[in-house]
């Protein structure tokens, strides 16, 4: 089964903090996704990465930056978390295949920003 | 401008009836539609994709149908269960494997 996971489930920081985000998946998968998580809102795709050191912005980019210096591992980082940034973050993956969008999702990490 | 959007937030649903889940397009370019479920803190899960050039789709106990000449796509559960609780999104694909999501339909599943 494929396996995407996030190290945290749940985090607390305070406005102003860097906040590292991050997700590991073991299919070998091309394509990395995070997504934020808002009530009414559904998932809002943030950045997403076709590959190792490629990044591309999302929807909502701002106040975001990722990286990806290898295949498996997808980051997130929050370069100064504010509390408007409070949300439930979701990491993803999926093959490379043109139009195939099924994406596998982590268990989602819970940033609770004071 | 694009959007994926869901004519109704929550449904309930009597354990053992047939519950549909409507979903709307906007984007006709998209070529791919995917219907997740997410139960309570976990992430979504794939249920059943569709293609463009098709207009139904079955899986075990899910269907999806696709019109669009309405831009519509809905998710139809058979003789729900209560296990069939979670929130459901749809989503489009437009360009390569970036997908938008729509905000999710509450199932609850009366016993």
């Amino acid at each position: 089964d494929v396996k995407v996971t996030q190290s945290s489930r749940y985090l607390v920081k305070r406005t102003g903090e860097k906040v590292f985000l991050e997700c590991v998946q073991d299919m070998d998968h091309e394509n990395m996704f995070w997504y934020r998580q808002d009530p009414g809102l559904g998932l809002r795709l943030i950045y997403f990465s076709y590959d190792v050191k490629m990044k591309e912005k999302g929807d909502i980019p701002e106040g975001y930056s990722v990286s990806r210096e290898k295949k498996e591992r997808f980051s997130l980082i929050l370069e100064s978390a504010s509390t408007n940034q409070t949300s439930m973050y979701l990491c993803a993956s999926s093959f490379a295949v043109l139009n195939t969008g099924e994406l596998f999702f982590g268990e989602g990490s819970r940033l609770t920003v004071l | 401008g694009e959007s994926v959007g869901l004519h109704l937030p929550t449904l309930s649903v009597q354990e053992g009836d047939n519950s549909i889940i409507n979903c709307a397009y906007s984007n006709s370019a998209s070529d791919y539609f995917i219907w997740y479920k997410q139960e309570s803190g976990k992430g979504p899960q794939f249920i059943i994709d569709i293609r463009s050039n098709m207009d139904k789709r079955q899986g075990q106990r899910v269907t999806v149908l696709l019109n669009k000449t309405v831009k519509h796509l809905s998710l139809q559960i058979a003789a729900t269960q209560p296990g069939d609780s979670a929130v459901y999104f749809c989503a489009e694909n437009i360009w390569r494997a970036k997908l938008t999501f729509g905000t999710g339909t509450r199932l609850t599943i009366i016993p």
